[in-house]
């Protein structure tokens, strides 16, 4: 069974600091998703990363695939109250039915 | 669009009762997905649909049945509920696996007490 974990599990802080979410597994993954989502609503889709090595950018949001496909990474820069959210990492295994895989999420709180 | 609806947003079952959590897209995908997220746990794979007529089981099926006569259509069916089935329900939807942004609907809170 592939598992994600992501870490940490919660965080606060306030506006204008930087932060930074991981996403680790011990498998190899083809690709990885990064979600939000909102309470009271589904997640939805931030980015996706397929390639080892893979860096994108989403205005503040920096996303980032290992080199050996096995994590990633989240990074806001100058985080604002919107950021406010649960975010999740999902993976898509290298074998088999490609079913996501979902981590835990971060519950991300940021503080005016 | 409406993307993926669900319905009921909130129910309260006793032990032992039945229900069918509905979902529909209107986007034409062939993936649908059911999944269940509990709190700190992340989302769970119910029951998954490839198309209409096929469904497979997921990470967590048991005490679930579903059916997917139409490619809009994929309800869940909760048979004698017991309260390790409360929990936050999504459906989903994808045009296919794998890389594919999955659509998620708005969710549905059941409580089985």
């Amino acid at each position: 069974t592939q598992l994600l974990e992501q870490s940490p599990q919660f965080l606060s802080i306030q506006e204008g600091e930087n932060l930074t979410v991981y996403c680790n597994s011990s498998s190899v993954f083809s690709s990885l998703q990064w979600y939000r989502q909102e309470p009271g609503e589904g997640p939805v889709l931030l980015v996706t990363v397929v390639t080892g090595g893979e860096v994108k950018k989403l205005k503040r949001l920096t996303f980032q695939f290992g080199d050996a496909r096995k994590d990633s990474s989240l990074h806001i820069t100058a985080a604002q109250p919107g950021d406010t959210g649960l975010y999740l990492c999902a993976g898509t295994g290298i074998q088999g039915a490609q079913k996501l895989v979902f981590g835990q999420g971060t519950r991300l709180t940021i503080n005016p | 669009n409406a993307g993926v609806t669900q319905t009921p947003k909130f129910r309260i079952l006793k032990i032992g009762q039945s229900m069918t959590l509905q979902c529909a897209q209107d986007m034409n995908h062939n993936y649908m997905y059911w999944y269940r997220q509990d709190p700190g746990m992340g989302l769970k794979l119910i029951y998954y649909s490839v198309g209409a007529g096929i469904t497979d089981k997921g990470e967590v099926p048991n005490g679930y049945n579903v059916s997917r006569s139409t490619t809009e259509d994929f309800p869940l069916r909760l048979e004698l509920a017991a309260p390790s089935q409360t929990s936050v329900y999504f459906c989903a939807s994808s045009y296919r696996q794998g890389i594919y942004e999955q659509y998620f609907g708005p969710g549905t809170r059941l409580t089985v007490t």
